[in-house]
């Protein structure tokens, strides 16, 4: 049974660019919730999707959008890139309600560099 | 607005001594969760707690709800528990809000 995956791993973007991230969840998980980690810091909640649809959003721009697709998996866009936006991006899966029953599984996360 | 405090933002120990780490939250988170993120960036879910005491293995956490206080401890520490270690809140909502972790060293 296959984790949380997440693709890229790596990458390197100029300003202005739009960058996409994937997330495939663990089997049996519905809710996908993404997060920024900047360097020497905690994740920063980005949004959450369950059933196709955001759910909770934090403070960002509108320059990150997401979405999910019907088998869970989802994307995160990033457009117009900041040297700012440079951090780990992380996707964690669970069944709804999942910080409160603590079924929570994190991917290895993307690095994402803006040049 | 739901807020997180880690301490010792750095902890550096020799192998076998006991090791805690410290989080203070505030009013409305009412479950605390314990990660771990190793250097590759990889986060993994250690405990969630809302009220008592967790053991698995070597490590405990607590949680103290009058006092909005929870503490990790890993007993008989070695290297290889030598990660960041992050106190999480959850509170009316499905976000979680971070601490800005702890990083712990063991030395052989």
């Amino acid at each position: 049974d296959a984790g949380v995956t997440q693709s890229p791993t790596h990458l390197i973007k100029t300003r202005g660019q739009q960058v996409t991230l994937r997330c495939s969840p663990k089997s049996g998980h519905d809710t996908v919730s993404w997060y920024q980690q900047a360097l020497g810091q905690g994740p920063q909640f980005i949004f959450q999707y369950y059933e196709e649809e955001e759910r909770q959003r934090g403070n960002f721009p509108d320059r990150f959008s997401g979405h999910q697709f019907p088998n869970y998996s989802s994307e995160l866009n990033v457009n117009a890139l900041l040297l700012g936006d440079s951090a780990l991006y992380l996707c964690a899966s669970s069944r709804l309600a999942g910080v409160y029953t603590g079924e929570l599984f994190f991917g290895e996360g993307s690095r994402l560099t803006v040049l | 607005k739901n807020e997180v405090e880690q301490s010792p933002q750095n902890l550096t120990a020799q192998e076998g001594e006991f090791i805690t780490i410290n989080c203070s939250y505030s009013v409305g988170i009412s479950a605390l969760h314990w990660l771990q993120q190793h250097p590759g960036g990889g986060i993994v879910s250690l405990f969630m707690l809302s009220s008592g005491k967790k053991k698995h293995g070597r490590l405990i956490a607590t949680i103290n709800i009058q006092e909005k206080h929870s503490s990790l401890h890993i007993t008989a520490s070695h290297p290889r528990d030598s990660a960041v270690y992050i106190c999480a809140g959850g509170g009316g909502s499905e976000k979680l809000v971070f601490g800005k972790g702890t990083k712990l060293t063991v030395n052989p």
